[in-house]
């Protein structure tokens, strides 16, 4: 199936801890994104890429680490887990320059800091 | 970033036409205006995207007034899948998915 598959579906970790979200497409996409589902259901982009290029770090604490190893892969890891870091993040993909109308989104990860 | 504001919550019947107005004061000449879909566990959907006037597709039409201030979505005759929360979006082609998603409206179509 063609997707933006994301890995794991759901996290649970203790404060403190490191850990790391996968995320994959299959689309042909040269561009991918992080965003941020907090608890009110607000989306809010956290990184995108462009060919394995970084172009918008938006504001996110540097505890966050994206990596494009390729422009099909862009995983994030993030270290030492903050309660405030429980949310739903979403990868997401696009070809350049449709402007909001061409992403597809992954099913979410939904971490829990405890 | 141009900020929405959006209905909390809609509640429609089914077969009914349901439209949800999204402001958006501060938009920009560069603007678009773009509708996603969210059910539970999913990420969001694309519906439909415009810059003015009226678009229409298979599953929606967007109505966006001249001083672009303000679009309706509209989707004709619900049905229970279209249960869902609704976002409005508004942001530059070129922002590399700097948009701003606000909370969305949730849509609950009941038999």
């Amino acid at each position: 199936d063609t997707a933006v598959s994301q890995t794991p579906k759901y996290l649970v970790t203790q404060m403190g801890n490191d850990k790391s979200i996968k995320c994959e497409q299959n689309l042909g996409h040269d561009t991918m994104y992080w965003y941020k589902q907090d608890s009110k259901k607000f989306l809010k982009i956290m990184f995108s890429y462009n060919n394995k290029e970084l172009i918008i770090n938006e504001t996110v604490p540097n505890r966050f680490s994206p990596k494009s190893p390729d422009k099909a892969h862009l995983n994030l890891h993030i270290n030492s887990l903050e309660l405030g870091d429980s949310a739903v993040y979403f990868c997401a993909s696009s070809p350049t320059g449709t402007g909001g109308r061409g992403y597809t989104f992954g099913s979410g990860t939904r971490l829990t800091v405890v | 970033l141009a900020k929405t504001t959006q209905p909390i919550s809609m509640d429609s019947y089914e077969g009914q036409e349901v439209n949800i107005t999204c402001s958006h004061n501060n938009i920009a000449t560069n603007d678009y205006i773009t509708w996603y879909q969210q059910f539970p566990s999913q990420g969001p959907r694309f519906i439909i995207q415009g810059y003015k006037t009226k678009v229409t597709n298979e599953v929606a039409s967007l109505f966006i007034p001249a001083d672009r201030k303000s679009s309706t979505l509209s989707l004709p005759r619900v049905s229970l899948s279209d249960t869902a929360v609704y976002y409005c979006l508004v942001g530059d082609p070129d922002s590399w998915g700097k948009f701003q998603f606000g909370a969305g409206t949730q849509v609950v179509v009941t038999p």
